[in-house]
């Protein structure tokens, strides 16, 4: 219940086009979803983040859809360019524990 | 001027031997927090401190200790060091405000055991 499931693994997208990274989460407790941008050699770097009481989140050319009921939220984003090459992990928490919990990784390359 | 500073960067060392890693942050959070990140990329939080004060202990060897001699710092020191220790690790700091809080992380500290 404490697992946050993401995918896909890997993502082959092309310059301009729009990138798609969905996760998926059980325990109802979450109050906060962030999602982390990690290029190799650094550390994770905050993107963006949505709490569930927002359907959608938009900064830039990044939107976080947050869907409750299904217990779903993604992260779209828009116009993607080279330099978005990079790892990109969705998290959970719950308020009170100190505990971030990572999804696996979804790994994006963009074409140039 | 790094927020959350760790270490040494990489560190090689042979099996059985102790290694420390350090971690200073100048963002004035009170939360700080260890992470192991495996070959598959994998993140996996190992400690977290509140006030000097250790709130999270994962399931972790105890041959992984960590101290917070104050809010601005939480080293790691790894005793008998193993093959499996291998991996990056990531130390990261937040404020603990009411619902989650952005965490910032240090740029990692690769161990490679040989």
């Amino acid at each position: 219940q404490q697992q946050v499931k993401q995918s896909p693994q890997s993502l082959i997208v092309q310059k301009g086009g729009i990138s798609i990274i969905n996760c998926a989460y059980e325990n109802t407790a979450f109050d906060y979803f962030p999602w982390y941008q990690q290029f190799p050699g650094k550390g994770p770097a905050l993107l963006i983040a949505i709490r569930p009481d927002v359907s959608e989140k938009k900064e830039g050319r990044f939107t976080i859809s947050f869907n409750k009921s299904a217990k779903q939220f993604s992260l779209h984003i828009m116009d993607s360019q080279p330099g978005d090459s990079a790892t990109y992990f969705c998290a959970a928490y719950t308020s009170g524990t100190y505990k971030y919990i990572f999804g696996t990784g979804t790994r994006l390359k963009v074409l140039a | 001027d790094t927020a959350v500073s760790q270490t040494p960067k990489y560190l090689v060392t042979q099996m059985g031997n102790d290694k420390s890693i350090k971690c200073e942050q100048n963002l004035g959070h009170d939360t700080m927090y260890w992470y192991k990140q495996d070959s598959k990329k994998f993140l996996k939080i190992m400690f977290s401190y509140n006030n000097k004060e250790l709130i999270i202990n994962e399931t972790v060897p105890n041959r992984f200790s960590p101290k917070s001699p104050d809010k601005a710092h939480l080293n790691l020191h790894i005793n008998s060091l193993e093959l499996g220790d291998s991996a990056v690790y990531f130390c990261a700091s937040s404020t603990s405000g009411t619902g989650g809080q952005p965490q910032h992380f240090g740029d990692g500290t690769r161990l490679s055991i040989l």
